[in-house]
């Protein structure tokens, strides 16, 4: 069973177009998040929900917007895509009950931006 | 929210040798967290030292935490090819603080 998991693993799409990632978690978290690995490997948080509700918001463009339909679910919608939003995109969640922040990750939404 | 600091960037063994990368931070924190990718994976959680342990030992990872020097390391003993990997630091502060991740150190380990 797949702890984390996210779809697509790998989207190529033009750019202009709108595209949607989603994740879903079976961990019975709270919190979600999604991050974004830029080619230098540098993993840069984006935004994140507690319980549906959003409590992290980076300086991200609000060309990307997040959803969270329930807590087990973090989908992340990108409106007009640009070439630089070529990235790997994580999605994560937390919510152990000592509340260490662990997190745990997916495998990765790789996009492409032509 | 902080982010850890990982160094050295890159780091080149043989099997069989130790590795220790360092982590350093700026602020008071709970805990401090080491995570490993895979090229083309998931981060993936390792271990976690509490700002009142000093060494906490997994196998073989031996993590130490200085809250004085506000400073971490991670030995990797008796390295194996399959340690191949990126590792990141990630202090937490608590709360609603969010992980935030440096470049990390890239590991490569030669057979």
């Amino acid at each position: 069973d797949t702890a984390v998991s996210q779809t697509p693993k790998y989207l190529v799409t033009q750019m202009g177009n709108d595209k949607s990632i989603k994740c879903e978690q079976n961990l019975g978290h709270d919190t979600m998040y999604w991050y974004k690995q830029d080619s230098k490997k540098f993993l840069k948080i984006m935004f994140s929900y507690n319980n549906k509700e959003l409590i992290i918001n980076e300086t991200v463009p609000n060309r990307f917007s997040p959803k969270s339909p329930d807590k087990a679910h973090l989908n992340l919608h990108i409106n007009s895509l640009e070439l630089g939003d070529s990235a790997v995109y994580f999605c994560a969640s937390s919510g152990d009950s000592l509340n260490t922040g662990e997190l745990f990750f997916g495998e990765g939404s790789r996009l492409t931006v032509l | 929210s902080q982010q850890g600091e990982e160094d050295p960037q890159a780091l080149s063994i043989q099997e069989g040798e130790n590795a220790t990368m360092n982590c350093s931070y700026k602020t008071s924190i709970n805990n401090l967290q080491w995570y490993r990718q895979n090229s083309g994976r998931g981060l993936v959680h390792l271990i976690l030292i509490r700002s009142n342990e000093r060494e906490k030992h997994s196998g073989r990872l031996r993590v130490t935490l200085d809250t004085s020097k506000k400073s971490s390391s991670l030995l990797i003993t008796a390295s194996r090819a399959a340690d191949t990997a990126s590792y990141f630091c990630a202090p937490f502060s608590g709360g609603y603080n969010k992980l935030i991740f440096g470049a990390g150190t890239r590991l490569a380990v030669h057979p």
